[in-house]
């Protein structure tokens, strides 16, 4: 069946550093994929998404690039902030499916 | 516009006792969904309505939870006689199309945090 599998957390980094947080899945036919973030005490937002191979999706910063052939979907951000601290979710819709399948979620830390 | 709203944001209740949270999506959102997200099990899906009609019943845990959609907007979530498992943030989501469209993105509430004693 189709799953996602996200770099475990927690992740702490520094302000202004790189960051680089896997996501590979596993999907029978060809999905669309998807972050969405949840900050503390919030609900879940859609971050960006990608329907199709090689698409990159971004917003506030972040970027991630389907990668078909890797079947990867990593989420990416040159210079992080403390607002960024958050948990973020990878996960996928299969195009006949209804529901979304989630990573586990990956909990970032920026410090000052 | 408006997002996708949920009731009551806190329920604390008994063991046993049944409980109803609520859902309102995002107008002229035909699709809406129910997730759980626990510390146990992750984020979870419980339910997909199309419409008034729910053909994706495949995450309800067991058959003390229900939920119908009504007009094809509100959704409503029952738990019958509750359970200490249950305890869990329950999330709607609604989308503007539903299954079959590969590239519907579905929107979530903040959630209702239900907590069984």
């Amino acid at each position: 069946g189709n799953s996602v599998t996200q770099m475990e957390g927690p992740v702490t980094l520094s302000e202004e550093a790189f960051l680089t947080i896997n996501c590979t899945y596993t999907a029978t036919g060809y999905p669309s994929l998807f972050w969405y973030v949840q900050y503390p005490g919030e609900g879940l937002q859609l971050l960006l998404k990608a329907t199709k191979a090689d698409d990159k999706g971004s917003n506030k910063g972040f970027e991630a690039t389907y990668r078909k052939e890797t079947t990867s979907f990593h989420l990416e951000k040159g210079s992080v902030q403390v607002s960024d601290s958050a948990v973020y979710f990878c996960a996928l819709k299969d195009g006949s499916a209804s529901k979304i399948i989630f990573g586990s979620g990956t909990r970032l830390s920026i410090r000052p | 516009g408006a997002g996708v709203s949920q009731s009551p944001s806190n329920k604390v209740t008994e063991k046993g006792k049944d409980v109803e949270l609520r859902c309102d999506p995002i107008s002229g959102h035909t699709a809406l969904y129910w997730y759980r997200q626990s510390l146990g099990q992750g984020l979870e899906f419980l339910i997909y309505f199309q419409g008034n009609s729910a053909p994706d019943k495949s995450g309800l845990p067991s058959d003390r939870f229900s939920a119908e959609r009504t007009g094809g907007s509100v959704s409503t979530l029952t738990i019958q006689r509750t359970q200490q498992e249950d305890s869990a943030v329950y999330l709607c989501a609604s989308s503007l199309a539903g299954a079959g469209v590969g590239t519907d993105t579905q929107y979530f509430g903040p959630g209702t945090r239900l907590t069984v004693l």
